[in-house]
């Protein structure tokens, strides 16, 4: 069965330093893997995904992310983090390959601060 | 080209009601599935509809139910409304089941409050 772990309820970073969002999953088959951010009051929107075709995945806004099979993570990062940036961030896991729902974490709430 | 869009945005009932919950799929998307998000918590799938069957289904008991229409258009009901209802519900759409992993194109939730 897949799973996605988040390591960290809440991050908090100042603005222009680094941001590094933990992603840990569980699958028995080769994973797809998605970042989606969630800013207050809003629906859910896609950061990246990964589908085996890269193991580095850029993605909007500036973000990226890079699957590490061996050490079963998909983290996220942004080199310079903006006051925009303040959301909830979550990881998720596509259950069964590449048809089935969505599996989430609890999500990251991540704050920038001036 | 228009996004997801549900309706109503917010609703309260009591606790032992019904309610519905619409969802306008994206243009073009022929796949609907539903996600129930409670406070603090990453959404979790309740079901998923191609086209107007369901196909998949979490761990949820069957008074959620949900439909789809000829126009890909969803309704999701929940019957006998408890406390633990109360949360965002999402709804999102993809394209056919067929050919890789579809992205899911989130609407903005619905939020149930049951008193």
């Amino acid at each position: 069965a897949q799973s996605v772990t988040q390591l960290g309820s809440h991050v908090s970073v100042s603005e222009g330093a680094l941001v590094l969002l933990r992603c840990n999953y569980s699958s028995s088959v080769p994973p797809y893997l998605f970042w989606y951010v969630q800013y207050p009051n809003q629906g859910l929107q896609l950061l990246l995904k990964y589908t085996s075709a890269a193991t580095l995945v850029k993605g909007i806004n500036g973000f990226e992310a890079e699957f590490k099979k061996s050490e079963t993570s998909f983290h996220l990062t942004k080199p310079s983090a903006h006051m925009s940036d303040a959301a909830e961030y979550f990881c998720a896991v596509r259950r069964g390959g590449s048809q089935g729902n969505l599996i989430f974490g609890k999500g990251t709430k991540l704050s920038v601060k001036p | 080209e228009t996004g997801v869009t549900q309706s109503p945005t917010h609703l309260i009932k009591t606790r032992g009601q019904q309610v519905t919950l619409r969802c306008s799929s994206q243009s073009g998307h022929n796949t609907v599935s539903w996600y129930q998000q409670a406070l603090g918590q990453g959404p979790q799938f309740i079901f998923q509809y191609y086209r107007e069957e369901e196909n998949g289904r979490g761990n949820f008991p069957p008074r959620f139910s949900g439909l789809q229409f000829p126009n890909y258009s969803s309704e999701l009901n929940v019957n006998a409304l408890e406390l633990d209802d109360s949360a965002l519900y999402l709804c999102a759409s993809s394209k056919s089941l067929a050919g890789g992993p579809g992205e899911l194109f989130f609407g903005e939730g619905s939020r149930l409050t049951v008193l």
